[in-house]
């Protein structure tokens, strides 16, 4: 199993341009995330989707946006990027919770490492 | 609204030796879960350790322990025979089970082990 992957792994922007970054999961996880890392602030959760076809906005959504068209795959798209947006991008995925007594911790992808001029 | 505080922005620890890394929370969830991530200089995710808000005994994981104390909320990860491969940065998080199932995270410290 690959796990989580991300797509690409590096870019760089100019601003205004747009861009789509693609996370892929192959151990049939229901929910899905995409966060972004800036220094001194952990991670911030910027769109979710708990099943396919479905997608919610997390605490930071403006600029993005999200697509889960198949199970498996979470888009997140930007559609006129901006130098806020320079950040590491990191999409996790995990399974429906199953009681109390269990837990789920989020699996990650190696993130994606974004620049925007 | 669920919130995680981390106050130590970097911490020094002698290889070998034990650290603590301080954790508060604030949920109104009865029902949640905490977790521990170490994100190494190569930049991934590696959980660490869990602990469920009903659970009795403080988590092991190996050289990682949590001291969970519910009535301070504070879940603070011990770190012993400090090793300089732990030296990275190191997320608390948690997970309400019933009103939100979003994890939210601190802002992380830094560790660094020294020989």
């Amino acid at each position: 199993n690959a796990g989580v992957t991300q797509t690409p792994k590096f870019r760089v922007l100019k601003t205004g341009q747009s861009m789509t970054l693609l996370c892929a999961q192959d151990m049939n996880h229901e929910y899905m995330y995409w966060y972004r890392q800036d220094p001194g602030m952990g991670l911030r959760l910027i769109h979710y989707s708990v099943g396919e076809g479905t997608t919610a906005k997390g605490e930071v959504p403006d600029g993005y946006n999200v697509s889960r068209l198949k199970k498996q795959n979470f888009l997140l798209g930007l559609e006129s990027a901006a130098p806020s947006q320079t950040s590491v991008y990191f999409c996790a995925s995990r399974p429906p919770q199953k009681g109390l007594s269990s837990y789920n911790e989020q699996f990650f992808g190696p993130g994606t490492r974004l620049t925007v001029l | 609204a669920q919130k995680i505080t981390q106050t130590q922005p970097g911490m020094f620890v002698q290889e070998k030796e034990a650290v603590t890394l301080d954790c508060t929370y604030d949920t109104s969830d009865p029902s949640y879960g905490l977790f521990w991530y170490k994100q190494p200089s190569s930049g991934e995710m590696i959980f660490l350790i869990y602990q469920g808000s009903y659970d009795q005994q403080n988590a092991t994981e190996g050289r990682y322990s949590l001291n969970f104390q519910k009535a301070r909320k504070s879940a603070n990860l011990v770190i012993s025979a400090s090793q300089l491969g732990d030296s990275a940065m190191y997320f608390c998080a948690m997970r309400g089970y019933n009103y939100g199932q979003n994890f939210v995270f601190g802002p992380g410290t830094r560790l660094s082990v020294l020989p």
